[in-house]
């Protein structure tokens, strides 16, 4: 099993809230990515880190922000959540980017 | 044209059935491809590597073709459980390095 954990799993929350999904991995990983999901859709990369204090945008244009102040820990922040940020998020950490990607169980959000 | 390139089926099987599914790949410079397995509302996990010499684990069979730049997953003697999207992923090396997924391929296995 993948030491890397999602929290909240599940998410109901009013439009213009702002909120943290946190992410943390145990492997000492210097890659880690978010991706959001749809249900029965693909995967779309919005963000990804290399490292301590280093994030780039991912393919999709998100509203979301992140941070990576600690190696093992990748918080994604929405500021105003809205209607169309209802998705699941997943988390994943790799050793490399030549290496397989572990995922976290996702955050399943609900904007109402 | 996509990164990467599935047929999202579905493949309908019955039990005991062999599959195949392919997947295509833009990136010559490529150098990692893993298949993962999805399952519904879940994360995907590791099915396997793709080594250059192809491997092997169990019932499935992963290959790798460069020179026409696409990988493949066999699965035999297909199994209820086997029901899930199968997701192609590849390394990108285009200015910076990235896992791309592949779309899935969604196999239903039938008694």
């Amino acid at each position: 099993e993948a030491d890397i954990y999602q929290t909240p799993r599940y998410l109901v929350i009013g439009t213009g809230k702002k909120i943290t999904l946190e992410c943390s991995q145990t492997m000492g990983h210097d890659k880690m990515y978010w991706y959001q999901q749809d249900p029965g859709m693909e995967l779309h990369l919005i963000h990804y880190s290399y490292g301590v204090n280093s994030t780039e945008k991912g393919d999709l244009s998100s509203e979301s922000t992140v941070s990576r102040i600690r190696t093992e820990h990748f918080p994604l922040t929405l500021e105003s959540a809205r209607p169309s940020h209802t998705s699941q998020y997943l988390c994943a950490s790799s050793v490399t980017v030549n290496t397989e990607a572990f995922f976290g169980q996702g955050t399943r959000l609900t904007v109402v | 044209r996509k990164e990467v390139e599935q047929d999202p089926g579905p493949f309908n099987v019955p039990e005991g059935a062999t599959v195949a599914f392919n997947c295509t790949y833009s990136n010559s410079a490529s150098q990692s491809f893993f298949w993962y397995r999805q399952d519904c509302r879940k994360e995907p996990k590791l099915l396997m590597s793709v080594y250059s010499s192809g491997n092997e684990d169990g019932r499935f069979t992963a290959q790798l073709n460069r020179a026409s730049q696409y990988i493949s997953l066999l699965i035999r003697d297909s199994k209820l459980s086997d029901s899930a999207t199968y997701l192609c992923v590849v390394n990108m090396n285009t200015g910076f390095q990235k896992l791309v997924f592949g779309t899935g391929t969604r196999l239903l296995v039938s008694p």
